[in-house]
């Protein structure tokens, strides 16, 4: 049950498009498309933007978009926005029915 | 509306126990996985247990294998996890989470377990 690998921080102008990376393994991200993503502002619950790799919940905005590659998935933020500005999680199913999250990325919006 | 609220958090000393408990309400429970995910102040999230529909299938971390039980009763729309030998790397705000489409659909606001001595 090793975390995923995230970039601890990304940043981008309003207006710009950034994409989060996920990296885990063929027995987890990889082996399965059942990756989500994970929006958190500071003192508040973690919010659900992308499931099943691409499929985004009803009222997310559709500037939010999720891929997968290989054992990689992505997170793409476009036109960016102030409200962006929160911490990042992805998270996939892994094999032996178990979960496992990547360790957080900081978007910054400058 | 979907809630879920959670209570039993709070100061327990190594080694001793804790029953956390989630009251959900706003959605047809006995349809749904379950899932309980913690995070440590500061840090990420990490998840900790599942339980499906109709508790015969429950899971765990490796990290908490073997010191806590999952489990939920229908009749009362209610999730439960007892936390047993914790040690301060427990230390954590739980959240209660209902699934949907193999991801955490909707979260409590968590409630907080701090195991020092």
């Amino acid at each position: 049950q090793s975390a995923l690998t995230q970039p601890a921080s990304v940043s981008g102008s309003p207006g710009q498009s950034i994409t989060i990376s996920c990296t885990g393994t063929s027995s987890d991200v990889g082996g399965y498309n059942y990756v989500s993503w994970y929006q958190q502002h500071p003192g508040k619950a973690p919010k659900l933007m992308i499931y099943e790799v691409s499929n985004r919940p009803s009222g997310v905005s559709n500037r939010f978009s999720g891929s997968k590659s290989g054992n990689t998935a992505s997170l793409t933020i476009s036109g960016l926005q102030a409200e962006d500005e929160a911490d990042y999680y992805c998270n996939s199913y892994a094999s032996t029915n178990t979960r496992v999250f990547g360790g957080g990325t900081k978007l910054t919006v400058l | 509306e979907v809630q879920l609220v959670e209570s039993g958090g709070g100061l327990v000393q190594p080694g001793r126990s804790l029953r956390l408990s989630c009251a959900a309400s706003g959605f047809n429970f006995d349809d749904y996985a379950m899932h309980w995910v913690r995070q440590a102040p500061g840090k990420g999230l990490e998840w900790v247990s599942s339980i499906n529909w109709d508790s015969g299938s429950l899971d765990y971390a490796d990290s908490v294998k073997g010191r806590f039980t999952i489990s939920r009763d229908n009749a009362k729309n209610s999730l439960y996890l007892q936390m047993n030998s914790l040690r301060p790397e427990d230390t954590a705000l739980y959240y209660c989470i209902k699934d949907s489409y193999w991801a955490f659909q909707y979260w409590g606001q968590g409630t907080l377990v701090t195991v020092s001595s």
